[in-house]
């Protein structure tokens, strides 16, 4: 079975700096996904990022970043710049490569507070 | 978003209630998820339909009957629930043979 493991339960950083949440993850598989969404306040859970574990390539979406390193199973999220409203839980979760209709495996999250 | 709509958004019921939640997804996907999320627990999965079958049950308590009668709607059906029960629901759907999922803004339930 595969486990995910954010082990920073909360952060903190001033507005427009940068900040980096860990993730790792535990699997059998050489083919999956990897993923960083955010919940703020109202709940709905958003997709940050993703990642294809065939690429090599960090993904990076506008301010968002990640540093993937597959051998040591290591996926992080680096936000430049944050902003008040990046305040938010952020969660990793993993997923096997299927066809479809896989479920996501999550971690326990990272609350994230942007302070002005 | 209003990709995936939920309702209600909230809802308080007794222990011998009959309650139902309901998801809508306006995205043309063909397969819907049910994911429960407990305070300081990761969201667990409950249940998957895939083209209206359901693919996956994951030990989910038989208080919880879910029912997917069109690939844009999936229900909750909820009876005799237990404090513990007490969570935020989400629903999330996706295109088979893609990955990302799509969630919807989640019912936060309350049983007392």
């Amino acid at each position: 079975a595969q486990t995910v493991t954010q082990s920073q339960p909360e952060m903190s950083v001033q507005e427009a700096e940068t900040v980096t949440l860990s993730c790792t993850y535990d699997t059998s598989e050489s083919n999956y996904y990897l993923f960083w969404y955010k919940q703020p306040p109202s709940r709905q859970m958003i997709l940050v990022i993703r990642q294809e574990a065939y690429k090599q390539q960090n993904a990076t979406e506008n301010r968002f970043s990640v540093n993937f390193q597959k051998a040591a199973k290591s996926f992080s999220l680096k936000i430049s710049d944050s902003q008040l409203g990046d305040t938010a839980m952020y969660f990793c979760a993993f997923m096997k490569h299927n066809s479809g209709n896989t479920p996501l495996v999550f971690g326990k999250g990272t609350r994230l507070s942007v302070i002005a | 978003e209003t990709g995936v709509t939920q309702t209600p958004r909230h809802l308080v019921m007794g222990m011998t209630n009959k309650k139902s939640l309901k998801c809508e997804q306006h995205l043309g996907h063909n397969a819907m998820y049910w994911y429960k999320q407990s305070a300081k627990k990761p969201l667990e999965l409950m249940f998957v339909y895939s083209l209206e079958e359901r693919v996956e049950n994951n030990s989910v308590p038989s208080r919880f009957s879910p029912e997917c009668p069109n690939s844009s709607h999936l229900f909750l059906h909820l009876h005799t629930l237990q404090p513990e029960d007490s969570a935020l629901y989400l629903c999330a759907s996706s295109q088979s043979g893609t990955d990302t999922q799509y969630f919807g803004p989640g019912t936060r339930l309350t049983v007392l």
